[in-house]
């Protein structure tokens, strides 16, 4: 079974300014890590995800993650918001494989607003 | 271009009117998940459909009923909604192959019960 920690639960800044949304997982068994955003009223859109290889994974709109086994951790970074990132996001976990290791565990989402 | 489609957007129902969802997909992913999402809460998986094989979460409510008639639409359906039912429901899919799982997501159903 897996588990995740989102430790913020709103993170406001302002236009232009750097962010950092904290994600921590527990598993038993090897993991995929996953960041989705939601815009209000929308489905999750996937922003990247980090299924093996390289511990430093980019996605869409500028936004990257780095996994950390040691501090089981996979936090989410842009150097530079916009208006338009305001939104919710969640980080999530799934097992290798074996049983139902496959289905996603969701964080509790972190509210990003951008301020101007 | 579109992969996972849900109908309608928006559904509105009277309390105890049962109401049913719809997702189809183009990507032929073997799997199909349907979540609650609350305001302001993480997605909750009700079922999934892996292949024909239909796998209930245990705390899923016998109220909720889903179907896949064939690998591109998978339905859901409350058979009696209750105020409590309120919510969007958002359907995914993925290919499970070699252990690699990657969930792609509807835009969701907003349901409303009145």
């Amino acid at each position: 079974a897996q588990s995740v920690t989102q430790l913020d639960s709103q993170v406001p800044v302002f236009e232009e300014a750097p962010v950092e949304l904290r994600c921590n997982y527990s598993s038993s068994v090897s993991v995929y890590l996953f960041w989705y955003v939601q815009y209000p009223n929308q489905g999750l859109q996937l922003l990247l995800k980090y299924l093996s290889g390289s511990t430093l994974v980019k996605g869409i709109n500028g936004f990257e993650a780095e996994f950390n086994k040691s501090q089981t951790s996979f936090h989410l970074r842009k150097p530079s918001v916009h208006i338009s990132d305001t939104a919710e996001y969640f980080c999530a976990v799934s097992g290798h494989s074996g049983g139902s290791n496959y289905k996603l565990t969701f964080g509790k989402g972190t509210l990003l607003t951008v301020n101007p | 271009d579109a992969m996972v489609i849900q109908n309608p957007r928006y559904q509105v129902t009277q309390f105890g009117k049962p109401v049913t969802l719809s997702c189809s997909q183009t990507l032929n992913h073997n799997v199909m998940y349907w979540y609650q999402q609350k305001s302001s809460q993480a997605p909750k998986l009700l079922f999934h459909y892996y292949d024909k094989d239909f796998n209930n979460e245990a705390d899923t409510p016998d109220n909720f009923q889903s179907r896949r008639p064939n690998t591109s639409f998978c339905f859901l359906d409350i058979r009696s909604p209750g105020l409590g039912d309120a919510a969007m429901y958002l359907c995914a899919t993925s290919r499970l192959a070699g252990g690699q799982e990657t969930q792609y997501f509807g835009p969701g159903t907003r349901l409303l019960v009145l």
